[in-house]
């Protein structure tokens, strides 16, 4: 019983460098969200996508891009790391509104 | 003003103590709320919904005051185990837009 899997857990970057996070539910979910947790801070929406094929901005979108691939799976892509996207990053699934979100275990992401 | 407040805590309690932790919203158009549990360098994980008329799960209440826009969570007969951050979540549309609150650490000691 998987859940959400993300892929990797640690990740060292230098500045300029780019990287894709993965991320797939086993769920049969329609909804899923790539989120950055800060400490001090609460978690903040980089992206979300409502369903398969489509994808919206969150609060934070700039610097990633994401891509829907099916239903399974989604991914973040940070084109041109920057210090400042050092973060935990968490991708999460729902089944819809009043259901809660699960998510995966988290991506630890330093930039140097 | 943050969207979403809560107390960052930390709370430290006894084993067997009752704990409370307020949470406060401004956007009273909000629709769902939730309690997550959030253990030291894990995701979240949901701990329960918070419902208008108020729910019970095993030693865990939580309130919903719609007038006053705050949510509590109460943890009763407290365990070692209980030890985490709890972040209080409001979901406005849907689901696309969800608030996380910071969070509230709890420590319970021995």
């Amino acid at each position: 019983n998987a859940g959400v899997t993300q892929t990797p857990k640690f990740q060292v970057l230098k500045t300029g460098q780019s990287m894709t996070l993965q991320c797939a539910q086993d769920m049969n979910h329609n909804s899923m969200y790539w989120y950055r947790q800060d400490p001090g801070m609460g978690l903040r929406l980089i992206y979300y996508s409502a369903s398969e094929g489509t994808t919206d901005k969150g609060e934070v979108p700039n610097g990633y891009n994401v891509s829907r691939l099916n239903k399974r799976e989604f991914s973040l892509r940070l084109e041109s790391a920057a210090p400042s996207q050092t973060s935990v990053y968490f991708c999460a699934s729902t089944e819809g509104q009043n259901y809660g979100y699960t998510f995966g275990s988290g991506t630890r992401l330093t930039v140097v | 003003r943050k969207e979403v407040e809560q107390d960052p805590g930390p709370f430290n309690v006894p084993e067997g103590a009752t704990v409370a932790f307020n949470c406060t919203y401004s956007n009273s158009a909000s629709q769902s709320f939730f309690w997550y549990r959030q253990d030291c360098r894990k995701e979240p994980k949901l701990l329960m919904s918070v419902y208008s008329s108020g729910n019970e799960d095993g030693r865990f209440t939580a309130q919903l005051n719609r007038a006053s826009q705050y949510i509590s969570l109460l943890i009763r007969d407290s365990k070692l185990s209980d030890s985490a951050t709890y972040l209080c979540v409001v979901d406005y549309t849907g689901g696309f837009k969800t608030i996380f609150g910071a969070g509230t650490r709890l420590f319970v000691k021995a």
